[in-house]
Order: structure tokens, then C-alpha cells, then sequence
């Protein structure tokens, strides 16, 4: 059974340039969430995706946004970066059931210079 | 906002029991006690999970007090790969998605050769 993956593990960009991170759920799992995770901090939930819909978002602004493919990868994206972006991004995949656990992948690395 | 409380940090002896507590006064009888951990530079993991009664599984104890208002995860035998940031959340069930993860500070714990 294959683990989430992202990628890339790292990257570096400028304030104002735009970002795509890529995510591979787990396999059998149609729902996969996105979180930031700032330095020293927990991870916040950005919002998630099931069944190739958005479904709960959390506090974000809209330049964060993210698809899910028919094959339930995603994509995260986000516009105009600033540099309170610079965070790990962390995605999780999950198969909804009673009571679930969602499986993290390690997460990608941006700094926003 | 987490609804729970967890200490800043604590420390075990390896080889000793690690006892993780955690108060979530305001639990609501729909919600689970949820605990994951966060080695260095990963992603978080699931450890367990719990309503009302105690849990046991391969990685960890989960023991709930009567009224649920607080939780303690026994680590039985801590090793030095045991040492990370451990997540106490509640999260409700909610049937298919929607089912993000709040996540806190946590707390640190140290295991000392």
C-alpha cells in the first residue's frame, strides 16, 4: 500500500509569484485535506477535498485554492505570495468511515523570500 | 480554536511509561478524543482514538476519564523514537468529509537516554 506523497519536498519563491503543490492520497482514500503549518505551530486546516468537490475551508484567503482529480490527487494552489506563507504544507488523505484517521504525507517546504 | 489543553512540554526516562495528559472540558458527547504525533520534520501520524472507553493498540493507550472532560496517553515503554510534539484534538464523526483536523500547540515530549 503506497503512503501519501507531495511534491516537491522544497521550494523557494518570491513574494508575489505563484505556487502549485501536488499531493498523491493514499490509495482507496477519495478525500484529501490541505493544512499550514508555521513554524513552531500546529498545522491549520486549509480545506478539503472529497470526491473532487471542495468541502470545508478553513480560514484562508481565496488566492489559496486546490483541485482534486478524478484519481483524488490534488493540487494546492496559491497566487500572489507573501511572505507569512512561508510555512510547511502538509496534506492528508482520508476514506470516510464510523470514525476515521487521516494518513499525512511529509509535507512541502516554502519559503517565500 | 483547539479545544483542548496540553502542558508545554514533558520528559521520560527511555524505557519508561510516558504519560501524555490532556483536558478538553468542553468535549461534546458526539466528540472523539483523537491524539496524533509529529516527529521532526514530518508529517503527523495517527495514534489513537477513543469515545468513552479506554483503547489500546499496538503504539499507545488511551485512557478517558468517566466524565470525559480529560484524557492521558500512555506511552508503555518510551524510546528515544518516541520523542516529538503529541496533538490532543476532538473532533465530532461527521459522514463523509468535512472533517478537519484542529490542531493546537501540542506538547513536547523529550525522551532521555
Amino acid at each position: 500500500e503506497t503512503g501519501v506523497t507531495q511534491s516537491p519536498t522544497h521550494l523557494i519563491k518570491t513574494r508575489g509569484q505563484q505556487v502549485t503543490l501536488r499531493c498523491s492520497s493514499q490509495s482507496g482514500h477519495n478525500t484529501v485535506s490541505w493544512y499550514q503549518q508555521a513554524l513552531g505551530q500546529g498545522p491549520q486546516f486549509i480545506f478539503q477535498y472529497y470526491r473532487e468537490e471542495e468541502n470545508g475551508r478553513g480560514n484562508f484567503p481565496p488566492r489559496f485554492s486546490g483541485l482534486q482529480f478524478p484519481n483524488y490527487s490534488s493540487e494546492l494552489n496559491v497566487n500572489a505570495l507573501e511572505l507569512d506563507d512561508s510555512a510547511l504544507y502538509l496534506c492528508a488523505s482520508s476514506f470516510p468511515g464510523p470514525t476515521y484517521e487521516q494518513y499525512f504525507g511529509p509535507g512541502t517546504r516554502l519559503t517565500v523570500t | 480554536d483547539a479545544k483542548t489543553t496540553q502542558p508545554t512540554s514533558m520528559d521520560c526516562a527511555e524505557g519508561r511509561a510516558a504519560n501524555l495528559p490532556c483536558n478538553h472540558s468542553t468535549i461534546s458527547g458526539n466528540e472523539y478524543v483523537y491524539w496524533y504525533r509529529q516527529i521532526h520534520s514530518q508529517g503527523p501520524q495517527y495514534i489513537i482514538h477513543g469515545l468513552k472507553n479506554n483503547e489500546t493498540n499496538e503504539m499507545a493507550s488511551l485512557i478517558i476519564t468517566e466524565d470525559r472532560k480529560s484524557s492521558t496517553l500512555i506511552l508503555p515503554h518510551a524510546t528515544l523514537r518516541d520523542t516529538a510534539v503529541y496533538y490532543c484534538i476532538v473532533q465530532a464523526y461527521i459522514t463523509g468529509a468535512n472533517s478537519k483536523l484542529t490542531f493546537g500547540k501540542g506538547i513536547t515530549l523529550s525522551v532521555r537516554p
